[in-house]
């Protein structure tokens, strides 16, 4: 079965700690991860996304992202948070085994900074 | 740079009703994508178009159509609209949206369409 999961739902974190929002997902294919953010009452924004080589990347607003296809993860990670990273955070999978690129989505994950 | 555009922005539509949602894709981009976003859940992917033809089919009730125009612009037709159809509609859109090994058009998304069914 093609999954994604975001094991939390919220993770609350002090202004200039680092965090890591964790996302899994299940598949016998080839996959392309991203991850998406989403400030209240607005889009999708694309923080990063890993398609081939390197595991390690790096997206904006200072997040980067590790791929482990032993442990078929993909956390994101960001050294120092600042309030206004505060949003929702999705974890989105293209399996590779379909002809056109439409996105899974994980249940997402609210990052709550505070001073 | 020229956006996805959505529209209309905001819809209150009573129970059994219909609504048409609109999308208007990036310049050149030939390819639509629909997702459905309840309130606290993630998006689900609700349909698909490249060139005019619906390219892959997700969650999409079957009182949800869609099509796509020959300017590339696409609509989504709800008709006997329910409580539970009260939502985000977000609409992306790519260039060619194949998946081709190493490589990947990014879709871009819209603001989405809220629409509120009493």
């Amino acid at each position: 079965a093609q999954s994604v999961t975001q094991l939390d739902s919220q993770v609350p974190v002090f202004e200039e700690a680092p965090v890591e929002l964790r996302c899994n997902y299940s598949s016998s294919v080839s996959v392309y991860l991203f991850w998406y953010v989403q400030y209240p009452n607005q889009g999708l924004q694309l923080l990063l996304k890993y398609l081939s080589g390197s595991t390690l990347v790096k997206g904006i607003n200072g997040f980067e992202a590790e791929f482990n296809k032993s442990q078929t993860s993909f956390h994101l990670r960001k050294p120092s948070v600042h309030i206004s990273d505060t949003a929702e955070y999705f974890c989105a999978v293209s399996f590779l085994n379909t002809g056109f690129q439409k996105l899974v989505f994980g249940t997402g994950t609210r990052l709550l900074v505070s001073p | 740079a020229a956006g996805v555009i959505q529209s209309p922005r905001h819809l209150i539509k009573e129970k059994r009703e219909t609504a048409t949602l609109k999308c208007y894709p990036i310049p050149r981009h030939d390819t639509v994508y629909w997702y459905q976003q309840g309130p606290g859940q993630d998006p689900q992917f609700l349909i698909s178009f490249y060139e005019k033809m619906q390219s892959d089919k997700g969650s999409i009730p079957d009182r949800f159509s869609a099509q796509q125009f020959s300017d590339y612009h696409s609509e989504l037709n709800m008709s006997s609209l329910e409580l539970g159809d009260s939502a985000l509609y977000f609409c992306a859109s790519s260039l060619e949206g194949r998946t081709v090994l190493g490589s990947y058009n990014e879709q871009f998304f819209g603001p989405g369409t809220r629409l509120t069914v009493l």
